[in-house]
């Protein structure tokens, strides 16, 4: 049974940095892509980045870029979204999904989220 | 990257048919066959009902079903159960290679 389970959110300045990680579990970690969406309060869903199996190729939304960082470690079996330079707009529940079978990505398994609350 | 376009509501009764129509353009929904639906409940993580238009995941009822005609695309929840009601997103692969969701459309139930 495929587990995601998110971890490292909390409440932070603005200006200030959090890193997130997923931690999963069974499947094959390195043979899949994984993505983190997000959601704000009352909100609709946002996509915010995407990372390939091995680590190679990484996609963001423009909202997030040159902010956010993806990262995996597949010896870890665990998924890191490294956020810098927060904002308010960026409170939400964030989650980790696994892609369903390839390329492009679909978001076929997701964990349960972890919140984050951009706040002074 | 703006949000494709939903409904932010629908209503069916039990037993009924709905369509959700997710509006996008042509460097997204026009653009491929890369669209696919996610349904959540109320304090709960989505969950993928259809991707490609038009495919269902393992475990998912064949009461839901996709389709896509130029930059519009559609879910159509057949049989409609009280279970059905929850917010549906529409996402798609877009030419950026980037993905995008709609803005979300609540189900009722009646």
């Amino acid at each position: 049974e495929v587990q995601l389970l998110e971890s490292g959110g909390g409440l932070v300045q603005p200006g200030g940095s959090l890193r997130l990680s997923c931690a999963s579990s069974g499947f094959t970690f390195v043979s899949y892509g994984m993505i983190w969406v997000r959601q704000a309060p009352g909100k609709g869903l946002e996509w915010v980045s995407a990372i390939t199996g091995g680590g190679g190729r990484t996609y963001y939304a423009d909202s997030v870029k040159g902010r956010f960082t993806i990262s995996r470690d597949n010896s870890k079996n665990t998924l890191y979204l490294q956020m810098n330079s927060l904002r308010a707009e960026d409170t939400a529940m964030y989650y980790c999904a696994k892609d369903l079978l390839g390329w492009p990505f679909y978001f076929g398994s997701w964990g349960q989220g972890t919140l984050v609350t951009v706040s002074s | 990257q703006s949000a494709l376009t939903q409904p932010a509501s629908v209503s069916g009764s039990p037993g009924q048919s709905i369509t959700i129509p997710c509006t996008g353009t042509s460097g997204d929904v026009g653009s491929n066959n890369y669209v696919s639906w996610y349904q959540q409940h109320p304090g709960e993580a989505p969950k993928l009902m259809i991707y490609d238009v038009s495919s269902r995941p393992s475990g998912i009822s064949n009461r839901f079903s996709g389709s896509k005609s130029g930059n519009t695309a559609s879910l159509t929840i057949s049989g409609l159960r009280t279970e059905d009601e929850a917010d549906y997103y529409c996402n798609s692969y877009t030419t950026t290679s980037t993905w995008v969701f709609g803005g979300g459309t609540k189900l009722t139930v009646l």
